[in-house]
């Protein structure tokens, strides 16, 4: 049971490159997050899909849009890297009642944006 | 967004010792809560949570106690031990059950 797969692990972009972080998970949750966590910080929610076929800004979105591809999959992409946006990115899902609370967070993405 | 934060930022204990980690939170609204341990590279790991209608919740060597009149939560370690050593955040679920919102961490230092 991998839980929360997040790829890749590391990216150096030059600023005004695009990427694609990708997440996928095998826990049949329906909701899926993008956090970015800075150094000395906690979490900072981006985007969240409560459901296959919705998402939902969070707190700090500008800069990045996010695809629900499917239940398991939750991709966040940056059109025009800048250095602000230097951090490292964490995936997490939630299933909430019966089998365990709380989010699966995945193991980050350390961005570095030159 | 709320306003979760932690009275110390840094917390260095003796191996043995109990961990006594402190929480603020600002919406009395909130009404579920979760503390997280993040180890170093990777990403946070889910401890314990407690819910508003409970005043204290036991896991295994943890504790978590709510104070809603403060608004406060606290994160006991019993017998501490060098792998908790970790930076611990709490995060309150103010509007949206669906979302959480995290402090700042703390980082304890347990030593040998």
């Amino acid at each position: 049971n991998a839980g929360v797969t997040q790829t890749p692990k590391f990216q150096v972009l030059k600023t005004g490159q695009s990427m694609t972080l990708q997440c996928a998970q095998d826990m049949n949750h329906n909701s899926m997050y993008w956090y970015r966590q800075d150094p000395g910080m906690g979490l900072r929610l981006i985007y969240y899909s409560a459901s296959e076929g919705t998402t939902d800004k969070g707190e700090v979105p500008n800069g990045y849009n996010v695809s629900r591809l499917n239940k398991r999959e939750f991709s966040l992409r940056l059109e025009s890297a800048a250095p602000s946006q230097t951090s490292v990115y964490f995936c997490a899902s939630w299933a909430e009642a019966g089998v365990t609370y709380g989010y699966t967070f995945g193991s980050g993405t350390r961005l570095t944006v030159v | 967004g709320e306003s979760v934060g932690l009275h110390l930022p840094t917390l260095s204990v003796q191996e043995g010792d109990n961990s006594i980690i402190n929480c603020a939170y600002s919406n009395s609204a909130s009404d579920y809560f979760i503390w997280y341990k993040q180890e170093s590279g990777k990403g946070p790991q889910f401890i314990i949570d407690i819910r508003s209608n409970m005043d204290k919740r036991q896991g295994q060597r943890v504790t978590v106690l709510l104070n809603k009149t403060v608004k406060h939560l606290s994160l006991q370690i019993a017998a501490t031990q060098p792998g908790d050593s970790a930076v611990y955040f709490c995060a309150e679920n103010p509007y949206n059950f669906n979302k959480f919102y995290f402090g700042s961490g703390t980082k304890l230092n347990v030593k040998p």
